[in-house]
């Protein structure tokens, strides 16, 4: 079946260094691609999503680039700050379009 | 519209007692959907309705679990005799159909009720 998997954490940097988390996924047919955030203690929300290959997701200095060659999402950031400490999954939503699968997420911690 | 909402936001129970949570989507969207977090990992789908319609539920979804959406606008789960294995995040999404495609959709998560079975 469809799945993501995504890079271990914890991951710690100091305030603006450059952010890589992995991700790579297994799916049939052509699925849409998100990264979640979820700071703490608050629900899940879109960081951002790409619908298909080559697309380029991007949203507050984070981007994202769908490559179907190599079944990857992965997430990139080039100066973090201390409020980007929180949890960040990455995510597949597959033709059906009703279940969205996510990676177990991985949390980071930014040093000022 | 505010986003999506979930009521309560806490809740603890003894093991075996019955627990309801409500999810009210955002007002446009006639998909609604839950999901099951537990702690170091991902939601994990458990149920989806289209209007009233349930339309899909994963095997996670056991026989103690049922959930409703009456009039296709709220939302309810409910799980019977709980076990202290119930322990979890419980979310509610919602999204509309959109005319580009269903893969497409994004789904707006509410802010959780987190169970505590003891």
């Amino acid at each position: 079946g469809d799945s993501v998997t995504q890079m271990e954490g914890p991951v710690t940097l100091s305030e603006e260094a450059f952010l890589t988390i992995n991700c790579t996924y297994t799916a049939t047919g052509y699925p849409s691609l998100f990264w979640y955030v979820q700071y703490p203690g608050e629900g899940l929300q879109l960081l951002l999503k790409a619908t298909k290959a080559d697309d380029k997701g991007s949203n507050k200095g984070f981007e994202a680039t769908y490559r179907k060659e190599t079944t990857s999402f992965h997430l990139e950031k080039g100066s973090v700050q201390v409020s980007d400490s929180a949890v960040y999954f990455c995510a597949l939503n597959g033709p059906g379009g009703f279940k969205t699968i996510f990676g177990a997420g991985t949390r980071l911690f930014v040093k000022a | 519209d505010t986003g999506v909402s979930q009521d309560p936001r806490h809740k603890i129970t003894k093991r075996g007692q019955n627990v309801t949570f409500r999810c009210d989507p955002i007002s446009e969207h006639n998909r609604l959907y839950w999901y099951r977090q537990t702690l170091g990992q991902g939601p994990e789908f458990l149920t989806y309705f289209q209007n009233e319609a349930q339309l899909e539920k994963s095997r996670l979804l056991s026989d103690r679990f049922s959930a409703e959406r009456p009039k296709g606008s709220f939302s309810t789960l409910e799980i019977q005799r709980t076990e202290q294995g119930d322990s979890a995040m419980y979310l509610c999404a919602s999204s509309s159909t959109g005319t580009s495609g269903r893969a497409q959709e994004t789904q707006y998560f509410g802010p959780g009720t987190r169970l505590l079975v003891l």
